[in-house]
């Protein structure tokens, strides 16, 4: 089955302590994509890859660190987690081009205490 | 990427069509328009995509105007399943893709 996989479903830490969740797809997707979700704000993009090795600032980078070191995968990586982090993450993929539509894993639900 | 507005909300009954037009007044020339759907705690997914004129598919229909400028997701008969919220789309997919806060369709009964 064509998905795209985030690993925790849910995340409680502690201010500082590093954390990666992880974002794997099988539809041989050269584009994968983080967002962020909150309340009011919709969805926002953190960072995005364009294909192994190659990746790129969204809108809200600031405190989250990515690579993409294979194609299939694509962690997201907060060094040092504050409670403003506190959200609802999503990793997407597609193939490139014009016409191309996004696949969406199911959200990692993170709380920063 | 071109800006997109769309309403914040809308009601509706079931049984209705829901109409949500999304403008896009910046849009190029190669930027197709993609709706998706999100339902609460869960990824959004892909709900119809457009270049120009109409589209139709089994859960929804796309009428983009001549100029483009704007685009209208019609929700024929809608059910109280298809509480949700939905999100308008334009770009070449030059990589920057933020959704916007979308207009959230609360159908009730």
């Amino acid at each position: 089955e064509a998905q795209v996989t985030q690993n925790p479903r849910y995340l409680i830490t502690v201010t500082g302590k590093k954390l990666t969740v992880t974002c794997s797809q099988n539809m041989n997707h050269e584009y994968m994509s983080w967002y962020r979700q909150d309340p009011g704000l919709g969805l926002r993009q953190i960072y995005y890859s364009m294909n192994v090795e190659v990746t790129d600032k969204g809108d809200v980078p600031e405190g989250y660190k990515v690579s993409r070191k294979e194609k299939r995968n694509f962690p997201l990586i907060l060094e040092s987690p504050s409670p403003n982090q506190t959200s609802l993450y999503f990793c997407a993929s597609r193939r490139t081009g014009d016409d191309e539509k996004l696949f969406f894993g199911s959200g990692t639900q993170l709380s920063v205490l | 990427l071109a800006k997109t507005t769309q309403p914040i909300s809308m009601d509706s009954y079931e049984g209705q069509e829901v109409n949500i037009t999304c403008s896009h007044n910046n849009i190029a020339t190669n930027d197709y328009i993609t709706w998706y759907q999100q339902f609460p705690s869960q990824g959004p997914r892909f709900i119809i995509q457009g270049y120009k004129t109409k589209v139709t598919n089994e859960v929804a229909s796309l009428f983009i105007p001549a100029d483009r400028k704007s685009s209208t997701l019609s929700l024929p008969r809608v059910s109280l399943s298809d509480t949700a919220v939905y999100y308008c789309l334009v770009g070449d997919y030059d990589y920057k893709l933020s959704f916007g806060a979308g207009t959230t369709v609360t159908v009730r009964a």
